[in-house]
């Protein structure tokens, strides 16, 4: 059963502290993108890859977040430093290649909590 | 820019009972897809029903079916004989033709089921 797995599911850290979250995406899908989703906002797309290269990140913050792809197994989203707002859940999905309609598989997300 | 509008933030529905959660989008785009996703309590997302923009037949999913209307730019979920388990938040979704395109989701719906 394929499914994008992320790590942690959750987690709490203090204000100032660096945070990194982790997304397998779905073996053979080359597109990845990264989702925050908060009450306030909704889900806001943060960045997505295509082949490992950045498309889009015009979404994040840079002066403290970060995504990265290592390989194509792994993407990293980091929060350097972390703050109170960014308390939400973050999504990581992936998609398949070859496709027109964009459909999109999502992990179960990363709840994180900054004190 | 597109935007996606779901006016309705809280629905209720009896169990068995049929509802239809609405859509309207914003697009100067001719061919795009538009999807519905739900999010159950576990945040889970996922896909319930797509709909490609060139296709006038409405898209349908055992009890889901939609009410795409282009000239209106409107996109409705029906549910029908409602179940406990169809309980979650929903979210549509629009993204522009060909190869992975930003998503635009709007803020979502949240469905209770009522035994």
């Amino acid at each position: 059963d394929a499914r994008v797995t992320q790590t942690p599911r959750h987690k709490v850290t203090e204000m100032g502290q660096e945070v990194t979250m982790r997304c397998q995406p779905i073996l053979g899908h080359n597109t990845v993108f990264w989702y925050r989703q908060t009450m306030m906002q909704g889900l806001e797309l943060l960045a997505y890859f295509r082949n490992r290269a950045p498309l889009d990140d015009s979404g994040m913050p840079k002066d403290r977040f970060s995504a990265e792809m290592p390989d194509a197994t792994l993407a990293t989203l980091k929060i350097q430093p972390s703050e109170p707002r960014d308390s939400a859940v973050y999504f990581c999905a992936s998609g398949p290649p070859g496709q027109d309609y964009n459909e999109q598989f999502f992990g179960p997300g990363t709840r994180l909590t900054v004190l | 820019a597109q935007t996606v509008t779901q006016s309705q933030p809280e629905m209720s529905v009896q169990e068995a009972e049929t509802v239809t959660l609405s859509c309207t989008y914003d697009t100067s785009e001719s061919d795009y897809y538009l999807f519905w996703y739900k999010q159950p309590p576990s945040r889970q997302m996922i896909l319930v029903i797509r709909q490609e923009a060139y296709k006038q037949q409405n898209a349908t999913e055992n009890r889901f079916s939609v009410n795409f209307q282009k000239a209106a730019k409107s996109f409705s979920l029906k549910i029908s004989d409602s179940q406990l388990g169809d309980a979650a938040m929903y979210f549509c979704a629009y993204t522009p033709w060909g190869g992975y395109q930003k998503v635009t989701f709007g803020t979502g719906t949240k469905l209770q089921v009522i035994p």
